[in-house]
């Protein structure tokens, strides 16, 4: 069973703290993602990783940065929270062989105060 | 621009038929990917489409026209536990090669007794 693990399912921060969200997946795949899920917008990415240390934005990287360290572990940071970045963060990896889908965790709801 | 659109909310009866629509605009079209997402959990895969046609799985079909920009997802046989939002993403090429998941903003279907 395809398993992707995010650190927290709810978190609550202050505006201006750095927040570390971690996503961990144990099916050696290559490619990894950030997404936020908001009510009307759907799922927009933010980053994504093909490789170990690789990195590329995506549509809406800004305020936002992301570390792969390892193949399995992949962190969105957000530098200096604020008010606007409260949101459901989703991650989601899948291989980077063919048309295979994604696969999601569970998603953290962040709230920032 | 890359626009997809899907609507909002639909109702349907136990044990009916209930299709949902799914246009898209894009550039880079290499595919559609329809998730299932239950409230407060991950999206899960329900299908893949990439060429013209029709593909069945069990109760759920999906349908994709690409001269259209037009799919649908098919469920027949509701059960109460279709409730769920149902996300239709399109998966698309742009520039470095990757491919990346437009998503639209979702549809909320309601199955009632």
């Amino acid at each position: 069973d395809v398993k992707v693990t995010q650190s927290s399912r709810y978190l609550v921060k202050r505006t201006g703290e750095k927040v570390f969200l971690e996503c961990v997946q144990d099916m050696d795949h290559e490619n990894m993602f950030w997404y936020r899920q908001d009510p009307g917008l759907g799922l927009r990415l933010i980053y994504f990783s093909y490789d170990v240390k690789m990195k590329e934005k995506g549509d809406i990287p800004e305020g936002y940065s992301v570390s792969r360290e390892k193949k399995e572990r992949f962190s969105l940071i957000l530098e200096s929270a604020s008010t606007n970045q409260t949101s459901m963060y989703l991650c989601a990896h899948r291989t980077g062989v063919g048309n295979q889908p994604q696969h999601f965790g569970d998603g953290t709801r962040l709230s920032i105060l | 621009g890359q626009n997809i659109d899907q609507p909002t909310e639909m109702t349907a009866t136990e044990g009916a038929i209930v299709q949902i629509n799914c246009t898209y605009q894009t550039s880079g079209f290499n595919g559609l990917f329809w998730y299932q997402q239950h409230a407060g959990e991950a999206p899960t895969f329900l299908s893949y489409n990439v060429l013209d046609g029709l593909e069945e799985k069990g109760r759920f079909s999906s349908f994709l026209s690409r001269s259209k920009g037009y799919s649908y997802l098919l469920l027949k046989e509701l059960q109460m536990k279709d409730s769920a939002s149902y996300l239709c993403a399109v998966r698309a090429e742009f520039s470095g090669g990757y491919n990346k998941l437009i998503f639209g903003a979702g549809t909320r279907l309601a199955v009632h007794p």
